[in-house]
């Protein structure tokens, strides 16, 4: 069984100071890890991914997230947030189809002038 | 290339009705997974279809369900409506194939039942 938790229910931050979402997951077999946004009344945007490879992904619009296998974390960061970043974020966990992704329980992310 | 689209986007039924949800995939994806996103539950997997085969399966009972046809749609169905089944249903799709392939989010049919 796989599961995930996101440590902070809501951020807020101001523009252009850093953030970080923090993610943690359990599973007892490999995983490929994954950040996505929802914005308001929107699907799921996937932001970045992490199958295997270098533990440090990135995003085009200059979010990252790192993946530490020792503490079973995926935490999403960018170094300098703008207005338009304001949305829901979740971490979630897939077997290695990606078919069956298990949810956190979503950041929401507010950016304030 | 056209994305993912779900009809209707926004449904209100009165507990006790059934409801049915489609979602068109991209095209030449396979591979059909619903999702339902609740302010409470958080966002749930239902179940995966592929080539009309219902393939995963979630924690959801029997009142859900679903099928595909064979240009890949998908209708999921929720008989004997209940308050709490009022949630945006998701769906994603993509290839299919058995590694890794990206999946990609439709907007959402949001439910309200009453």
């Amino acid at each position: 069984a796989q599961s995930v938790t996101q440590l902070d229910s809501q951020v807020p931050v101001f523009e252009e100071a850093p953030v970080e979402l923090r993610c943690n997951y359990s599973s007892s077999v490999s995983v490929y890890l994954f950040w996505y946004v929802q914005y308001p009344n929107q699907g799921l945007q996937l932001l970045l991914k992490y199958l295997s490879g270098s533990t440090l992904v990135e995003s085009i619009n200059g979010f990252e997230a790192e993946f530490n296998k020792s503490q079973t974390s995926f935490h999403l960061r960018k170094p300098s947030v703008h207005i338009s970043d304001t949305a829901e974020y979740f971490c979630a966990v897939s077997d290695r189809t990606g078919s069956r992704l298990t949810f956190g329980e979503g950041t929401q992310l507010t950016v304030n002038p | 290339k056209a994305g993912v689209t779900q009809t209707p986007r926004y449904l209100i039924k009165t507990r006790g009705q059934q409801v049915t949800l489609s979602c068109s995939p991209i095209s030449g994806h396979r591979s059909v997974s619903w999702y339902q996103q609740t302010p409470g539950q958080g966002l749930q997997f239902l179940f995966e279809y592929f080539s009309e085969t219902q393939r995963n399966k979630g924690n959801f009972p029997g009142r859900f369900s679903g099928r595909q046809f064979s240009n890949s749609r998908s209708e999921m169905n929720v008989s004997t409506l209940e308050l709490g089944d009022s949630a945006l249903y998701l769906c994603a799709s993509s290839w299919g194939g058995v590694s890794y392939n990206e999946q990609f989010f439709g907007p959402g049919t949001r439910l309200t039942v009453l």
